[in-house]
């Protein structure tokens, strides 16, 4: 079955980047997104890949998928303390009706 | 932006009841999804559903769980006869297709069963 990996914690310096790690079991994901969670609201898209692509870049977020490894990466350049919150790998597979598949999300803190 | 609203943000029901939470998905959007998140733990695919019935649903949505479209514009998810386990945030998502149309969600509503 699907199951969705992610580190708990990550802690940078406000201007640095940041880099949350996700890895995934299904070999027949087609899609992975990120969302964000912030104190109190909902689960924000931030970004999603094809699982054809290698990388994809919107802004400051530069999405990696290594699929041999089964591994996904959400890098955010010139991390501000607005980036502060919980981090969510997604997974969706082609044979389900959108059903995705979460890690437990890492916690971003971000330091002035 | 168009949104995925809630109500209520917060419920508090005793052990046994019947509770129905409320989500408007966005307007053009023909798949709806409800999830939940038990403090502490992962976010957990429930139900979901597409042309007035359900796709999918997990081993968790047994026979106490019912969603259903009643107008065009709600989906609701009733719990028919609450349990202490059934305390968490439950999030519903409406998508305009599968695959490569993104799921969008709402801010949740937090249940809290005594």
């Amino acid at each position: 079955g699907e199951d969705v990996e992610q580190s708990l914690f990550l802690s940078v310096r406000e201007g640095d980047s940041s880099v949350i790690n996700c890895t995934y079991t299904d070999s027949s994901s087609t899609y992975l997104y990120w969302y964000k969670q912030e104190p109190g609201a909902g689960l924000q898209l931030l970004t999603y890949i094809f699982s054809n692509m290698d990388m994809k870049q919107d802004q400051r977020l530069t999405v990696l998928l290594n699929k041999k490894d089964k591994h996904l990466s959400l890098r955010i350049a010139d991390t501000q303390t607005g980036d502060s919150a919980i981090y969510f790998c997604a997974e969706s597979v082609g044979t389900s009706y959108g059903k995705l598949t979460f890690g437990q999300g890492t916690i971003l803190t971000v330091h002035p | 932006e168009p949104e995925v609203t809630q109500t209520p943000s917060h419920q508090v029901t005793q052990m046994g009841q019947e509770v129905i939470l409320r989500c408007v998905p966005i307007s053009n959007h023909l798949y709806f999804y409800w999830y939940r998140q038990i403090l502490g733990q992962k976010v957990e695919f429930l139900v979901s559903f597409y042309n007035n019935e359900i796709s999918e649903k997990s081993e968790i949505f047994d026979d106490q769980f019912s969603v259903e479209r009643p107008d065009g514009s709600n989906f609701t998810l009733k719990i028919r006869s609450t349990k202490l386990e059934d305390s968490a945030m439950y999030f519903c998502a409406s998508s305009e297709g599968i695959g490569n149309q993104p799921q969008h969600f709402g801010d949740g509503t937090r249940l809290s069963i005594l």
